[in-house]
């Protein structure tokens, strides 16, 4: 069963405009997120992370939106630019797990984003 | 070194023999991390170490699969008896510890079994 969802396999923007990437999780004790970029052939790399004490971090033009109720963020690039186009990873860990769990890193299936010129 | 290494880069294997992938995290960093990434698909959870606690395994797709830390330094991921269904790119990660701060992926091994 799938912990962290992106439900959106991929996004196309317009450079200039607002990218909105989504992500939903089913465990109620994850209290810290973050979001990974991904381009082809290299590793992951941190872009921002939110705690579960924040509904808001904001990183330049990089916004990162919680929402405890109804276990969904949210990041928003503004304005989108073509170096950008990347896989972009929602991430959740577990401060207070239980069985070994605390701090995995558990990871969405990612959500292609490409911003065009 | 400065980031997380990972070797080989590329591993092409014939099915049914036995692969070893290593690891090396950021020095002093305690947790580290092993994901897989099929063709097309997202970042699949393997194991995580914590320091000196009991590794979450629960990851791991078969038994076949088997990782090793040594203290809070290089780690090996080994499968056993590789399957084509194996072939994917390995990613490490390490992170400073767990609490609230995030983790540094290494370039992976691309593993092809034929």
């Amino acid at each position: 069963d799938q912990q962290v969802k992106q439900n959106s396999p991929s996004l196309s923007v317009q450079e200039g405009r607002i990218s909105i990437l989504n992500c939903d999780y089913t465990n109620s004790m994850f209290d810290y997120f973050l979001w990974y970029k991904k381009y082809p052939a290299e590793g992951p790399t941190f872009l921002i992370s939110i705690s579960s004490i924040k509904d808001k971090n904001e990183d330049g033009r990089f916004t990162v939106f919680l929402n405890k109720s109804a276990k969904h963020l949210s990041l928003h690039i503004v304005p989108s630019q073509p170096g950008d186009s990347a896989v972009y990873f929602c991430a959740a860990s577990e401060e207070r797990g239980h069985g070994g769990s605390q701090g995995n890193l558990i990871f969405g299936k990612g959500t292609k984003l490409s911003v065009k010129p | 070194g400065a980031g997380v290494s990972q070797s080989p880069s590329n591993k092409v294997t014939e099915k049914g023999k036995d692969v070893e992938l290593r690891c090396d995290p950021i020095s002093g960093h305690t947790a580290l991390y092993w994901y897989r990434q099929r063709l097309g698909q997202g970042l699949e959870f393997l194991i995580y170490f914590q320091g000196n606690s009991a590794p979450d395994k629960s990851g791991l797709p078969s038994d076949r699969f088997s990782a090793e830390r040594t203290g809070e330094s290089v780690s090996t991921l080994t499968i056993q008896r590789t399957q084509q269904e194996d072939s994917a790119v390995y990613l490490c990660a390490s992170s400073l510890d767990w609490v609230g701060t995030e983790a540094f992926f290494g370039q992976g091994t691309r593993l092809t079994v034929v």
